[in-house]
């Protein structure tokens, strides 16, 4: 039984450059998540994917943010023309929504890409 | 999203020690949620509650979704090492979680 997983664990960039991060949910999550994690904060939605629609965007994701689920299992975030301000953990989280069940889910983590622009 | 307090922000305590942490909000919630996360990982469900006033536990771990449903408390008995990490509450606001800032465990043998 294998975990949420994402790649890399940790990414060191430039400025300006895009960068692009990998996660694996748990096999038969329909719901996948993306959240931003800063120092000394929780953290804070990003983006979730119900199967390959992309359902919700929050306001932190700006235009230089894209993600993309094609086929339902994987996703990828991408960040274009990166900046300082971007450094953050990004955390993957997976869940199963039942039709019908429960709105309230548990959400898996995985354990994050820890992203660093200089 | 929803503003949640928690606190205390961080604690230093002796391996044996009870602990004791809340979450508060303005806003009423039907769930609230206890994660942990060590360093360099992602955070980890310890307790869910569904229930005002329900007390649940796991292990040492106790929690209460409180009557209001503006608050929640987590205790974790006779603290041990390996409980160091960051503790979470959250709250779910239907598809995205919320969480407070929280609170910063280090236990010394």
């Amino acid at each position: 039984d294998t975990g949420v997983s994402q790649d890399p664990r940790h990414k060191i960039t430039k400025r300006g450059q895009n960068v692009t991060f990998r996660c694996d949910p748990i096999s038969e999550h329909n719901r996948l998540y993306w959240y931003r994690q800063t120092l000394g904060q929780g953290p804070e939605f990003l983006t979730y994917f119900q199967n390959e629609a992309q359902l919700e965007k929050s306001r932190l994701l700006s235009d230089r943010f894209s993600a993309e689920r094609p086929k339902g299992s994987f996703s990828t975030l991408e960040i274009q023309r990166t900046e300082q301000g971007d450094s953050a953990m990004y955390l993957c989280a997976s869940s199963l929504r039942v039709i019908g069940g429960d709105a309230e889910e548990t959400q898996y983590f995985g354990p994050g890409t820890r992203l660093l622009v200089l | 999203g929803q503003q949640l307090n928690q606190s205390p922000q961080s604690m230093f305590i002796q391996e044996g020690e009870d602990v004791s942490m809340n979450c508060t909000s303005s806003s009423i919630f039907n769930t609230w949620l206890w994660y942990k996360q060590e360093p360099g990982e992602g955070p980890v469900l310890l307790i869910a509650l569904y229930k005002a006033g329900e007390l649940t536990s796991n292990g040492r771990l106790t929690a209460q979704f409180g009557i209001t449903r503006k608050d929640s408390f987590l205790n974790i008995s006779a603290s041990i090492p390996s409980d160091v990490g960051i503790y979470f509450c959250a709250v779910n606001s239907g598809y995205a979680l919320n969480f407070g800032k929280g609170t910063s465990l280090l236990v010394t043998p």
